[in-house]
């Protein structure tokens, strides 16, 4: 079964600051890495999408990398600002030796941009 | 359409009483999915539809919690006899295809009294 860690659980830091985010996941044989915002009282709203063939993926001020054989990906946030401030969670499918397209979620980090 | 919609955005009933919970793709995907997330917890899977095939139901909780997708597009969640653990934010989310990337709806929060 896959298991999806997240650390840190909570990051508060002032505005400016470069981060970094990591996800770790037990299960390598996966198809993708989703790494997903989320505000408080809303749905999630998706980041970046790396494929399994993918080393990493860019979009704006966000880098997401993906090591598949250390089980490891990360996202970097750039310049962080006030507005990045919410919980960002990670989810990879089941895994491929489980034939799974179903999502495993870690519990995310929930990250603070104090001005 | 624009994104995943859901409906009702919240919804108050009392224990014992059944509620069904709406999910509206996005046009042409084909895979959809249900989670609930309760008050300080992660996102648990509860149900997966893609296309025509039978669901995977694995992740339902309990047979007061059931689902269906008519005509490979809207879906409706039902819980049966509500009780109070079942009160939740109730997740919907769909891609193209299985294993595509995941976009969600607002949720619906639940809250059983």
């Amino acid at each position: 079964k896959q298991e999806v860690t997240q650390i840190p659980a909570a990051l508060s830091v002032p505005e400016g600051e470069n981060l970094v985010l990591n996800c770790s996941f037990t299960d390598s044989a996966i198809y993708n890495l989703q790494w997903f915002r989320q505000d408080p009282g809303k749905g999630l709203t998706s980041l970046l999408l790396i494929q399994s063939s993918q080393r990493e993926q860019t979009s704006g001020r966000l880098n997401a990398s993906l090591d598949k054989s250390s089980g490891r990906s990360t996202l970097y946030i750039a310049a962080s600002q006030p507005g990045d401030s919410a919980t960002y969670l990670c989810a990879v499918p089941g895994g491929a030796s489980g034939g799974s397209y179903i999502p495993t979620f870690g519990r995310g980090t929930s990250l603070i941009v104090h001005p | 359409g624009a994104g995943v919609s859901q409906s009702p955005s919240n919804k108050v009933t009392e224990k014992g009483k059944d509620v069904e919970l709406r999910c509206d793709p996005i046009s042409g995907h084909t895979a959809l999915y249900w989670y609930r997330q309760s008050l300080g917890q992660g996102l648990e899977f509860l149900i997966y539809f893609q296309g025509n095939s039978a669901p995977d139901k694995s992740g339902l909780p309990s047979d007061r919690f059931s689902a269906e997708r008519t005509g490979g597009s809207v879906s409706t969640l039902t819980i049966q006899r509500t009780q109070q653990e079942d009160s939740a934010v109730y997740l919907c989310a769909s891609s193209l295809v299985s294993g595509n990337e995941q976009f969600f709806g607002p949720g619906t929060r639940l809250t059983v009294l």
